[in-house]
């Protein structure tokens, strides 16, 4: 049911960056705030990033968000292996009226 | 700090009631609303709904015949309870604080519940 597509992998080297689309429309990234959430299988999601742009506290500043129309976007400065995981972008959908998520991408360092 | 536990039966029969609870520590449960979601394996996210202290639901559309969301304010516990399963039911559930329709800003490590006989 997810209607936000995102690239299945990305990979960079340790130090380096990688960016993340999280591509939907006007019905749910377009009109709505996006989040972000880092998922290591096996363990809790982590919420990373909230409203488009907002770190939660304890969230280093190496993440960041940034949304353009109906695209959300994820960047990861300073990559660490401990960044290896699947991050997901997630909103609320007007249309569907339920939350949706993304494809998910995995991150390789 | 908040923290939150799912637990349930690991394996539930074809057509039978999937139950699920999530136990809150570290929060009143009043103070928020609760969401469940899952992930078939090998999938994404899916958002199943959201549930307020006061009974107030949000079922996601393509399943709302089949769900039902509860909580036991006393108990500190949300339930979840998914009716006539079949293999496409199979995935890791998670239970979630809903900061916001589009927060969610704390998770249970989820727990893995297959469908099979």
């Amino acid at each position: 049911q997810s209607v936000l597509t995102q690239p299945p992998s990305v990979s960079a080297a340790p130090g380096q960056k990688v960016t993340i689309s999280c591509s939907g429309s006007d019905s749910n990234v377009g009109r709505n705030f996006v989040s972000w959430y880092q998922h290591i299988p096996g363990t809790a999601p982590k919420l990373l990033i909230y409203d488009n742009t907002e770190r939660p506290s304890g969230i280093p500043d190496r993440f960041s968000g940034s949304k353009s129309g109906t695209s959300a976007t994820l960047g990861i400065t300073g990559l660490q292996t401990g960044d290896e995981a699947d991050y997901y972008c997630g909103t609320w959908d007007g249309s569907l009226s339920a939350g949706v998520f993304g494809t998910g991408t995995k991150v390789a360092v | 700090q908040v923290q939150l536990q799912e637990s349930g039966p690991g394996l539930v029969k074809p057509l039978e009631t999937l139950s699920l609870t999530c136990t809150v520590s570290g929060t009143s449960i009043s103070s928020s609303y609760w969401s469940w979601i899952r992930q078939s394996p090998g999938k994404r996210l899916e958002w199943l709904g959201y549930i307020y202290y006061s009974g107030s639901t949000n079922y996601n559309p393509s399943l709302k015949s089949r769900l039902t969301m509860e909580v036991d304010m006393s108990k500190g516990q949300v339930f979840l309870e998914l009716a006539s399963v079949t293999a496409a039911d199979t995935a890791f559930y998670y239970c979630a604080r809903v900061a916001s329709v589009t927060r969610l800003d704390y998770w249970g490590q989820g727990i893995l519940v297959t469908v099979s006989s």
